[in-house]
């Protein structure tokens, strides 16, 4: 079946400084990835959507200069967390649509998620 | 608006208690109703697709259906390795997002 390897599983960095998450497909090509926060004991939060190619759609209220998307190819796509302060610890999971033209079937399939905490 | 409601917010089962989960649905127009389940500090796993009122799934002790408005998933004589959180996930005939509940906390207890 479809595979999303993500990485780092998890990251400690220093208030001010980036970190780079990265979302990759292993076995299909992801024409489509999504970029997802989770609070403790909340649900999945939509960032953006990311199309290979194109700029990302960014959700509303989501600041599109701190939290950079690329998806340069089919099979990766980044999300870097800029000048990153306490208040962005968060999980992070990304996850691609595995169907369309000459793919699968309708369907998501997610990464194993980053824990990033910013001390 | 599109909206996904999951109840109840928490479960404690005993092993072998046979129960039920719900989603109920408002969307514009439905394409796909996603169940996935999801442990601690990992991404959501992937349990079924349903696409239409009427159907069925099952994988061991798990039953997914759908009606027009909300779906179930049944939990046979669960174990204590089922307990996790369950997400539910519906995805709009339009656009590719997905539009998650806010889940279901499962345990179940030896």
């Amino acid at each position: 079946g479809a595979v999303v390897s993500q990485h780092p599983s998890w990251v400690i960095c220093k208030s001010g400084t980036s970190v780079k998450i990265e979302c990759r497909s292993l076995d299909f090509q992801a024409t489509t990835m999504f970029w997802y926060r989770q609070f403790p004991k909340q649900s999945l939060m939509l960032m953006a959507t990311s199309n290979e190619g194109s700029k990302a759609t960014y959700e509303q209220g989501v600041e599109k200069d701190k939290f950079l998307i690329n998806h340069a190819s089919l099979t990766l796509s980044t999300l870097t967390v800029t000048s990153a302060h306490p208040e962005d610890s968060s999980f992070y999971i990304c996850s691609a649509s595995t169907w369309g033209p000459g793919q699968g079937n309708y369907g998501y399939t997610f990464g194993s998620g980053t824990r990033l905490t910013v001390v | 608006e599109d909206q996904v409601t999951q109840s109840p917010e928490a479960l404690r089962l005993q092993e072998g208690e046979s129960s039920s989960l719900n989603c109920s649905y408002t969307v514009s127009g439905l394409r796909g109703l996603f169940w996935y389940r999801q442990d601690p500090g990992k991404g959501p796993e992937f349990l079924f697709t349903l696409y239409s009122a009427g159907e069925e799934k099952e994988k061991e002790r798990l039953k997914a259906t759908l009606t027009k408005k909300e779906s179930f998933l049944h939990i046979t004589a669960p174990k204590p390795e089922d307990s996790a959180t369950y997400l539910c996930a519906v995805g709009m005939e339009y656009g590719n997002k997905l539009v998650f509940g806010a889940g279901t906390i499962l345990r179940v207890k030896s």
